[in-house]
């Protein structure tokens, strides 16, 4: 079993509309959780990074960590076709090793 | 652009044959990361350096190496290479040696042929 576990799609959705992006996780020591956004095998693109449970809202984007239940999820609302991207979690643990570990990605196209 | 930098951007070469690719990470940080995205694989972790020592590392063959310079720039070199290393090569950086946001450079595209 994959420490991160990611649906890869792909997923379209019409222009407008909210999306809703998940993963979920086996390492309970994972306290940092972020999103990243990658056009076309370009570098990851940082979009949202949070510590610890809770909500994180940046403009149309919200993080929401669910530490109890292994289970994190970006959402974005009136989404553009701009968006249309791969959507990578992840995560890190808290001290030592700090490097990411990744879900698979998640394809995502909005239609104008 | 996130201010992390590579170079090259592509790079193709053949079996057997050794290659080095470069990175210099954001002013300002002190720690690289080194990441493989294959395929199949999806990204990997690679090897961290924090200011010019090693600090963590994952799934690195023992025919790559890195290693961090004194002006921060990293450089991981891959020998003997195999049809199996093509890929694209990210460096990352972060402030911290642990915790803090990793932000992306560009990446690498190597073609072994």
């Amino acid at each position: 079993q994959k420490e991160v576990e990611q649906d890869p799609g792909p997923l379209s959705v019409p222009e407008g509309a909210i999306v809703s992006l998940n993963c979920t996780y086996s390492n309970s020591a994972f306290q940092y959780f972020m999103w990243y956004r990658q056009y076309s095998r370009k570098g990851p693109e940082l979009l949202m990074y949070t510590y610890s449970s809770g909500n994180k809202e940046d403009g149309r984007f919200t993080a929401q960590v669910d530490k109890s239940s292994k289970y994190i999820s970006l959402f974005i609302r009136d989404s553009q076709p701009s968006d249309s991207a791969t959507y990578l979690c992840a995560m890190s643990v808290l001290s030592g090793a700090n490097n990411l570990f990744f879900g698979t990605g998640t394809r995502l196209t909005v239609i104008p | 652009d996130s201010g992390v930098t590579q170079t090259p951007k592509h790079l193709i070469t053949a079996t057997g044959q050794r290659v080095t690719l470069r990175c210099s990470p954001r002013s300002g940080d002190l720690s690289v990361y080194w990441y493989q995205q294959s395929l199949d694989q999806g990204l990997q972790f690679l090897i961290q350096y924090y200011n010019g020592e090693e600090r963590a590392k994952g799934n690195i063959l023992e025919r790559f190496s890195a290693q961090q310079f004194p002006d921060l720039h990293s450089e991981l070199n891959l020998s003997s290479l195999e049809l199996g290393d093509s890929a694209l090569y990210f460096c990352a950086s972060s402030v911290e040696a642990s915790g803090g946001e990793q932000y992306f450079g560009p990446g690498t595209r190597l073609t072994v042929t």
